[in-house]
């Protein structure tokens, strides 16, 4: 089974630009692997952000934006926000099986 | 706009089985796949298996084969999870998700003696 894998922790300062990615053991990260980015915070159900790559979700702000570069996906957030600390994962489809990352922990700082 | 809304919270015995039900509104059920996700205390999100309602066919990560079973009643629009022969580290929050990205609120099974 394939393995996605994230940053383990990042932090950003209020007002600053943060870049996530998410990366497949498999190889290259591309469309066909309809890429999903997800906030959670503690005791919350996850909240999609971002799917099929560069989708925003109803509700999610324009702040976030997803992408692919350099082979993975990524989720860029400008002009962090205090309640933008949260855990982030992305979610991989293999022919429709999901594979999820480790998640990353965001810190605002 | 899509809305899954999960059954209630569960404890059960270990070596007994739990059935946790999604039931899909604001768009046509045959049309949905869901998903089945779980999450651990203090861990992060595991995908279990889906369904494809319209064709009724689930397909499941090969960790949970052969003690997970997801079925879907098209007259309820309702998908279920069954996860037999629990044991303590299946204590978990569960949820269903659907392609598009929705989700249920999430049922805590607790398994426990």
């Amino acid at each position: 089974q394939a393995v996605v894998t994230q940053e383990p922790s990042l932090t950003v300062s209020p007002g600053g630009t943060v870049t996530f990615t998410c990366g497949s053991s498999t190889g290259t990260v591309t469309s066909g692997h309809y890429p999903y980015w997800f906030q959670q915070k503690p005791g919350q159900a996850p909240r999609t952000l971002i799917y099929d790559v560069a989708e925003r979700h109803s509700s999610t702000p324009a702040r976030f934006s997803g992408s692919l570069l350099g082979g993975k996906a990524a989720l860029t957030l400008s002009g962090a926000q205090p309640e933008d600390e949260a855990e982030y994962y992305c979610l991989l489809s293999y022919n429709g099986d999901w594979v999820f990352g480790g998640g990353t922990k965001l810190t605002v700082l | 706009q899509v809305q899954l809304v999960q059954s209630g919270a569960e404890v059960k015995k270990p070596g007994s089985s739990v059935k946790v039900s999604c039931k899909a509104s604001g768009g046509s059920f045959t049309s949905y796949t869901i998903n089945w996700v779980r999450q651990a205390p203090g861990q992060g999100l595991e995908w279990m298996g889906r369904i494809i309602a319209i064709v009724d066919l689930p397909k499941y990560a090969p960790k949970f084969q052969g003690r997970v079973a997801i079925t879907a009643d098209k007259s309820r629009s309702t998908v279920y999870l069954e996860l037999t022969r629990l044991r303590s580290d299946d204590t978990a929050v569960y949820y269903c998700a659907s392609e598009g990205g929705y989700w249920g609120q999430g049922t805590l099974v607790t398994a426990s003696s």
